[in-house]
């Protein structure tokens, strides 16, 4: 079965860092293009990030850019997401979505999501 | 940006009923490259249509896409119980990899 475990989300400061881990079981890894979205509270879906099966091919959304780092080790399975400087806005579910190939491709599966709370 | 516009922005329906739900862009898709997500409530998303007609694994024929350069839709003939949700469109050819507002699909 295809699935992804996101963790490492929590509350933090304003200003403050977190690294969100995806746990990656049922496929293989290396073959996919991986991404990062985000939903905050009562809101719709924001896409966040993308990196290819190779981490040859990197995009940032630009409410992240320059803050937020995503990347991959693919003997690990694991996807990650280094956020720095992190805003009150940033506050969201964080799920981890698998590209349906490399390249790019819609998102599916999806895993349960990690809750972010960037507060005081 | 590829912005994408969502309508309505609710539709109340009974079962049983035909839904279509409508997604706008503000520049032309390839139509290779635009998806339809479901969001059940506590929920991830998941992918029902992607390259704007076809149906991902396990969708059942009740859905279907259609639509092409600006303008595409996503039907659902019949609505079950477990189809009040709500729904995304997606466009994933272009970074940003924009998604519509949503329709919220609820019991009438």
């Amino acid at each position: 079965e295809v699935q992804l475990v996101e963790s490492g989300g929590g509350l933090v400061q304003p200003g403050g860092s977190l690294r969100l881990s995806c746990a990656a079981s049922g496929f293989t890894f290396s073959s996919y293009s991986m991404n990062w979205v985000r939903q905050a509270p009562g809101k719709g879906l924001e896409w966040v990030a993308y990196i290819s099966s190779g981490s040859t091919i990197i995009y940032y959304a630009d409410s992240v850019k320059g803050r937020f780092t995503i990347s991959r080790d693919n003997a690990y399975n694991s996807l990650y997401l280094q956020m720095n400087s992190l805003r009150a806005e940033d506050t969201a579910v964080y799920y981890c979505a698998r590209g349906i190939g490399n390249g790019r491709n819609p998102f599916d599966p999806w895993g349960q999501g990690t809750l972010v709370t960037v507060s005081s | 940006e590829i912005v994408l516009t969502q309508s309505p922005g609710t539709l109340s329906l009974s079962p049983g009923e035909r839904a279509t739900l409508s997604c706008r862009a503000s520049q032309s898709v390839s139509s290779s490259y635009l998806a339809w997500y479901r969001q059940k409530p506590g929920q991830a998303p998941r992918l029902l249509i992607y390259g704007a007609s076809s149906r991902a694994t396990g969708i059942p024929d009740r859905f279907s896409g259609s639509g092409s350069g600006t303008d595409f839709t996503l039907t659902i003939s019949r609505l079950e119980p477990e189809d009040f949700a709500v729904y995304y469109c997606q466009q994933y050819g272009i970074s940003p990899f924009t998604f519509g507002q949503g329709t919220k699909v609820e019991i009438k």
